[in-house]
């Protein structure tokens, strides 16, 4: 079993629909969770994190963390066809030092105009 | 803020020869720097992890002979493919933490 579970998708929606990326984990030590999100060809743009359990909302952008449960979310509202990119969750248990980060696989994601 | 490059952004070579990469943060001071390896359609691998001043550490698997790193400062680590084949061939990412990891461009390595 890997650390980080994430649905590599594709997933195909509509613009202006909500959309909701979803990644689970299995190691109870992870602290700080990301979101990135990379276009084709290019490097990973950090998005959003999240320190622990709580909501965190940018903009149309909502990140959820439920430790208890294992379990991240991204949430896009009113989807945007330049929202079309792969989206990696990321997880660490501390900022400090050398932190590696662990991946998930990443979903694909595209918004239809 | 947190603004990363990478030198060169692509690069087509000769089987046998060397390539190197260059990672910078502009904009801020980097003790430790990443090196990732991604093939297409697949998430982030990681290679290395690099330390300002000292030899990097190496992920299981990576051949710290063929991949040389090099951080000379606060801003700047290299990476250097040495002997590049065909295998080599893929898409090489770094980033530089200041806390948060952040990501530089890419650079997208072919091997003839």
């Amino acid at each position: 079993q890997k650390e980080v579970e994430q649905d590599p998708g594709p997933l195909s929606v509509p613009e202006g629909a909500i959309v909701s990326l979803n990644c689970t984990y299995s190691n109870s030590a992870f602290q700080y969770f990301m979101w990135y999100r990379q276009y084709s060809r290019k490097g990973p743009e950090l998005l959003m994190y999240t320190y622990s359990s709580g909501n965190k909302e940018d903009g149309r952008f909502t990140a959820q963390v439920d430790k208890s449960s294992k379990y991240i979310s991204l949430f896009i509202r009113d989807s945007q066809p330049s929202d079309s990119a792969t989206y990696l969750c990321a997880m660490s248990g501390t900022l400090q030092g050398a932190q590696k980060l662990v991946f998930g696989q990443g979903t694909r994601l595209t918004i239809n105009p | 803020g947190a603004v990363v490059s990478q030198h060169p952004s692509w690069v087509i070579c000769k089987s046998g020869t060397s390539v190197k990469i260059e990672c910078r943060s502009l904009d801020f001071q980097a003790t430790t720097m990443f090196w990732y390896r991604q093939f297409p359609k697949q998430s982030l691998m990681l290679m290395a992890t690099s330390n300002e001043g000292s030899k990097a550490t190496y992920e299981q698997g990576v051949e710290k002979d063929k991949f040389l790193i090099n951080h000379a400062s606060l801003t700047l680590s290299t990476l250097t493919v040495t002997s590049a084949h065909p295998e080599d061939s893929s898409f090489y990412i770094c980033s530089a933490s200041r806390e948060l990891q952040f990501f530089g461009p890419g650079t997208r390595l072919t091997v003839l």
